[in-house]
């Protein structure tokens, strides 16, 4: 398995309340993701960061934000967390040599109550 | 509307026969299109990548096709086994090299019977 892991892998929380979630990585790769994944839905991209310091918003950012300080560590902040934000987060990583090609974290299911 | 649509209902093969997936999107233009496979409980695992120029792409029991005419991908598992059972993703990558993200469609639950 490619080196990345998320922290916590579950976490339930209450309406209102802020939440970090982390994507950590040893591969030292440029690009790191975050995704989220309902049913129906499929996975949809939140936001992206292709550097340190370098982010971008994807087709679901409303409600997140997102810091990348260091190579290895992207962070997701859910500000105020809502109902509708109860999902399965995905953490990628990436680089120009692979072509695209994402390797991805175990997750973290989280529910807000 | 863009859209990726995927295989809805669960596909059931038989062991050793191939299993095919279907991929078509509406209103994009991908350089790159991905299969990932998924199971229960785990992230995306990476199977195969194929560009836009490409039209077919092989790996061990997996081949995938690309018709940017139909806008479909076809993914095949030929001699399938009952360890392939999983959710397949269909993903375009609509910039290449994927420093974009991806966008990925809902998936097709394969079930391999033995």
């Amino acid at each position: 398995d490619a080196g990345i892991t998320q922290s916590p892998r579950h976490k339930v929380t209450e309406t209102g309340t802020p939440v970090t979630l982390r994507c950590h990585q040893t591969e030292n790769h440029r690009y790191m993701y975050w995704y989220r994944q309902d049913p129906g839905h499929g996975l949809r991209l939140i936001h992206y960061s292709y550097g340190v310091k370098d982010t971008d918003k994807g087709e679901v950012s409303d409600g997140y934000s997102v810091s990348r300080s260091k190579t290895e560590d992207f962070l997701l902040t859910l500000e105020s967390a809502t109902s509708s934000q109860t999902s399965v987060y995905f953490c990628a990583i990436s680089s120009l040599e692979l072509d695209g090609e994402q390797f991805f974290g175990p997750g973290t299911r989280l529910t807000v109550l | 509307s863009q859209k990726i649509e995927q295989n809805s209902e669960a596909l059931n093969i038989q062991e050793g026969k191939t299993a095919t997936l279907t991929c078509n999107y509406t209103n994009y233009s991908p350089a790159y299109l991905q299969w990932y496979r998924q199971d229960p409980g785990r992230g995306p695992v990476f199977l195969l990548l194929i560009r836009e120029n490409e039209k077919e792409k092989r790996k061990e029991r997996l081949k995938v096709t690309f018709d940017t005419t139909l806008k479909q991908s076809l993914f095949h598992i030929t001699a399938s086994q009952p360890a392939d059972s999983a959710t397949y993703l269909c993903a375009l990558d609509l910039a290449g090299g994927g420093a974009d993200g991806l966008t990925f469609g809902k998936g097709t639950h394969l079930i391999i019977q033995p």
